[in-house]
């Protein structure tokens, strides 16, 4: 059981030019999310998914874009670099059944540099 | 509007020491929280939750709804408890559960 992966660890890239971060779990999880760690700032959530196929936004969606190609996978796409989009973006899953129970289990992150 | 607000951006005690780490909510709603860790090089994942009003590696949190705070405790820290705490409020809908993080806070524990 690898959980909650992230693909790529690392990735620096130049203002303007676009990327797709992949998320893949394997607990057959209903909700999928993407947040993104700053200093100070704690954990933002960009955009989630709460079953597959659908999408919603979050608390900092601008600059983002997302997709839930299936139940295991959950990418975040963006099509003009800034530099304030560098962070480190982590994905989590969560079964969901239960507010009480919302337990998200979280991939390893991707650390974001855009120049 | 809901929020949550952990007021240390680092805390720094002695082993053997006591440790609280704060957390304050803002939710109009029966708030569910949660605390958050994230150890040195190893993902976030879940410490403990207030439902379930349990002890985890000698942490304990008590919801206090008149403070609104769920602060968490520990009587005598351990080195190994040096890592970044959040705290987090739990919102469902039929639309799934999202969890609202606050800024976190860094227990750094000396020898």
């Amino acid at each position: 059981n690898a959980g909650v992966t992230q693909t790529p660890k690392f990735q620096v890239l130049k203002t303007g030019q676009s990327m797709t971060l992949q998320c893949a779990q394997d607990m057959n999880h209903n909700s999928m999310y993407w947040y993104r760690q700053d200093p100070g700032m704690g954990l933002r959530l960009i955009y989630y998914s709460a079953s597959e196929g659908t999408t919603d936004k979050g608390e900092v969606p601008n600059g983002y874009n997302v997709s839930r190609l299936n139940k295991r996978e959950f990418s975040l796409r963006l099509e003009s670099a800034a530099p304030s989009q560098t962070s480190v973006y982590f994905c989590a899953s969560s079964e969901a059944g239960r507010r009480d129970y919302n337990e998200q289990f979280f991939g390893p992150g991707t650390r974001l540099t855009v120049l | 509007a809901q929020r949550v607000t952990q007021p240390e951006k680092l805390l720094s005690v002695f082993k053997g020491a006591p440790v609280e780490l704060k957390c304050n909510y803002s939710y109009s709603g029966s708030p569910e929280l949660f605390w958050y860790v994230q150890y040195s090089r190893q993902r976030l994942q879940l410490l403990l939750r207030h439902i379930s009003r349990e002890s985890i590696k000698g942490f304990t949190a008590d919801l206090n709804k008149g403070e609104t705070s769920f602060h968490l405790k520990k009587p005598f820290a351990q080195e190994e408890d040096s890592a970044m705490y959040y705290c987090a409020l739990s919102l469902f809908s039929n639309q799934g559960g999202k969890l609202i993080f606050g800024q976190g806070t860094e227990l750094s524990v000396k020898p």
